[in-house]
């Protein structure tokens, strides 16, 4: 079985610019999760989807990040204009479903390192 | 506030030695309970999970987790550590009925020594 799959694998920019990564979930997993990992901490959930629908945005800073995910499968995240403290790590991740009540388990793609000079 | 705290920053361990790394959690109600591992310009790789039974769980690699609730604690261990499990490992719990969120540890650094 595939993996869940993301492209840039690295990325350097300059502060305002824009940059955008890509995922391609796991065959069938109906959520998809962004994921937010600064060095020295854990990741922090930006972006959680059901399908093509947003469950959970609360800490996506929508001034300068937004995420889509067309047709349900694969999601973009786009940082316009990037700030020096958006350095980090961008991981992408999906389950078979999640809801309240339940809870399946998240499989991690191997991440986008974005370096904003 | 459901928060997941990994108190130490490394941990360093003979090859050989037992491993321990420590996990509290802070969450109200039944928490479910996640090991992850990160090795250099990867993914998180699932190490293994407690929802509900028996305390001791069983995971990939041979590592293993105790669920405490008096204590509420998590800690991973394996009875002798190799050179190959020098990883970032982090800690996670998920509350049902909560924010729906998974809240992670800030990790920890292990490093097997030869």
């Amino acid at each position: 079985e595939a993996g869940v799959a993301q492209s840039p694998r690295y990325k350097i920019i300059e502060k305002r610019q824009s940059v955008a990564f890509w995922c391609n979930p796991i065959s069938g997993h109906a959520t998809l999760y962004w994921y937010q990992q600064i060095l020295g901490q854990g990741p922090k959930l930006l972006i959680q989807f059901q399908n093509n629908g947003v469950v959970d945005d609360s800490q996506l800073p929508k001034d300068r990040f937004s995420a889509e995910r067309l047709k349900g499968v694969d999601s973009t995240l786009k940082i316009q204009p990037a700030k020096l403290e958006d350095s980090a790590v961008y991981l992408c991740a999906s389950s078979s479903g999640a809801g309240q009540g339940t809870y399946n388990e998240q499989f991690f793609g191997p991440g986008t390192r974005l370096t904003v000079l | 506030a459901q928060s997941v705290a990994q108190p130490e920053d490394q941990v360093n361990v003979a090859e050989g030695n037992p491993l321990t790394v420590k996990c509290t959690y802070s969450v109200s109600g039944n928490p479910y309970l996640f090991w992850y591992v990160q090795y250099p310009n990867r993914g998180l790789q699932f190490l293994l999970k407690y929802i509900t039974g028996d305390n001791l769980v069983k995971g990939s690699y041979g590592f293993e987790a105790e669920f405490n609730k008096s204590q509420t604690s998590f800690h991973l261990k394996k009875p002798s550590a190799l050179v190959s499990d020098s990883a970032l490992y982090f800690c996670a719990a998920f509350f049902l009925y909560g924010n729906n969120r998974l809240a992670f540890g800030k990790g920890n650094q292990v490093v097997v020594i030869p």
